[in-house]
């Protein structure tokens, strides 16, 4: 199975910062490559996929790039409401897999 | 508006079963590939099945496969997870979600776009 790998782990941010969030997969999935958010007693919620595609309706302050086994989305000014926990997931090959999460939290 | 509810989480002793639905309303079910996803509690996401619109191919994560089997009734607009065989370690919460299916330049992608709210499967004695 691919592996994925996130990285931070989790992170401290303040309202305006640039957030960036890498995904490292264990062998190239192309841009088979797809970002979701989680907040805290709610489903998961797709933001980007094909690495870089923003999903219709999801704010343009969200971005996605990378191809190969590297990947990164980024948040280029955090707001009160992006505080939650980013997932990244692989649609390479079976089984899916997905990253162990970064935690994005208030400083 | 798509509407994804998930039913048939409960407490389940150790070698049970159980049989999970997902009710779907507002697209056409029988258009979409669905898949389920789990979440232990306090951990991150795990994919665990995945079928073809027709019901005629399906996935499984290896912890799960032999187990558990993903079904769908495209008359009723309804998704399954037959479990058995449960295990402590199955115990999360299991949503199913509608694969988007995104297809350019050749290449098709698993979109998970819609979600329902989940069910809590607890595995204990």
């Amino acid at each position: 199975a691919i592996q994925m790998t996130q990285s931070p782990s989790s992170l401290s941010a303040s309202v305006g910062d640039r957030v960036t969030i890498t995904c490292r997969a264990s062998q190239g999935i192309s841009n088979d490559l797809g970002w979701y958010q989680q907040k805290p007693g709610r489903a998961p919620k797709l933001l980007i996929y094909a690495a870089s595609s923003l999903l219709s309706g999801v704010p343009s302050r969200f971005s996605g790039s990378g191809s190969g086994t590297d990947f990164t989305l980024t948040i280029s000014s955090l707001q009160l409401e992006d505080f939650a926990t980013y997932y990244c997931l692989q649609d390479y090959n079976y089984p899916l897999t997905f990253g162990q999460g970064t935690k994005v939290e208030i400083k | 508006e798509v509407q994804l509810v998930e039913s048939g989480g409960g407490l389940v002793q150790p070698g049970g079963s159980l049989r999970l639905s997902c009710a779907a309303s507002g697209f056409t079910f029988s258009n979409y590939w669905m898949t389920w996803v789990r979440q232990a509690p306090g951990k991150g996401l795990e994919w665990v099945a995945h079928m073809k619109e027709d019901g005629t191919d399906k996935y499984y994560v290896d912890s799960v496969e032999g187990r558990f089997t993903i079904s769908r009734d495209n008359a009723k607009n309804s998704l399954s997870l037959q479990m058995n065989s449960l295990r402590a370690e199955d115990t999360a919460i299991y949503y199913c979600a509608r694969d988007l299916g995104y297809c350019s330049g050749g290449r098709c992608y698993s979109v998970f776009d819609s979600w329902g709210q989940g069910t809590l499967v607890t595995v204990s004695s």
